[in-house]
């Protein structure tokens, strides 16, 4: 089982530049999020999604874009990096029935 | 807006000691649910522990158990007779039935040391 996949594991980008995380699920999990890890902040949630069409912000989305078109993927955007944007980004996914969110391996994103 | 907060950054104990972690959190909901996450240093992010706060008894896997305090508002975790392997980051999470919505502490640094 694949569970949740994230691409790329690895980036360096340069101030300004875009570039789209990408996070596949093969549960059917209708609840996606990403939450981004820095020392010492713990895991803070950028943007979640409870189904297809529907996102919502979390508690640290500006910077960031998401959609959700399909009920497996929920790439996430940075339109223009910023070095305050360098840090480990993790994709989730939820049954809602549980609660338990399955996490990716995580990417981690250096601007510089 | 819910918050969580774990009020030790780092903690270390001997092996086959008892630890318990601290997780306080801050809800106007009667409904949610809460969980003890930990991520080891290869951070892959493990769930150790799930309590639903309709449920008054306290949730128990193994060597892991927390005492739930609803009116307190206060959700830790104990380890008994630790391990090696129980070294890691651990976070206490907040779940919202309203929203879905999943928030995390900061985390606490376990070391069990041999």
């Amino acid at each position: 089982n694949a569970g949740v996949t994230q691409t790329p594991k690895f980036q360096v980008l340069k101030t300004g530049q875009s570039m789209t995380l990408q996070c596949a699920q093969d549960m059917n999990h209708e609840y996606m999020s990403w939450y981004r890890q820095d020392p010492g902040m713990g895991l803070r949630l950028i943007h979640y999604s409870v189904g297809a069409g529907i996102t919502d912000q979390g508690e640290v989305p500006n910077g960031y874009n998401v959609s959700r078109s399909t009920t497996e993927d929920f790439p996430l955007r940075l339109l223009s990096a910023a070095p305050s944007q360098t840090s480990v980004y993790f994709c989730a996914s939820s049954n809602r029935v549980t609660g338990e969110l399955f996490f990716g391996e995580g990417s981690r994103l250096t601007v510089l | 807006a819910q918050t969580v907060t774990q009020s030790q950054p780092e903690m270390s104990v001997q092996e086959a000691e008892t630890v318990t972690l601290s997780c306080t959190y801050d809800t106007s909901e009667n409904n949610y649910y809460l969980f003890w996450y930990k991520q080891p240093p290869s951070r892959q992010m493990i769930l150790v522990i799930r309590q639903e706060a309709y449920k008054q008894q306290n949730a128990t896997e193994n060597r892991f158990s927390v005492n739930f305090q609803k009116a307190a508002k206060s959700f830790s975790l104990k380890i008994s007779d630790s391990q090696l392997g129980d070294t890691a980051m651990y976070f206490c999470a907040f779940m919202s039935d309203r929203d879905d919505k999943i928030i995390f502490g900061k985390g606490t640094r376990l070391h069990i040391l041999p």
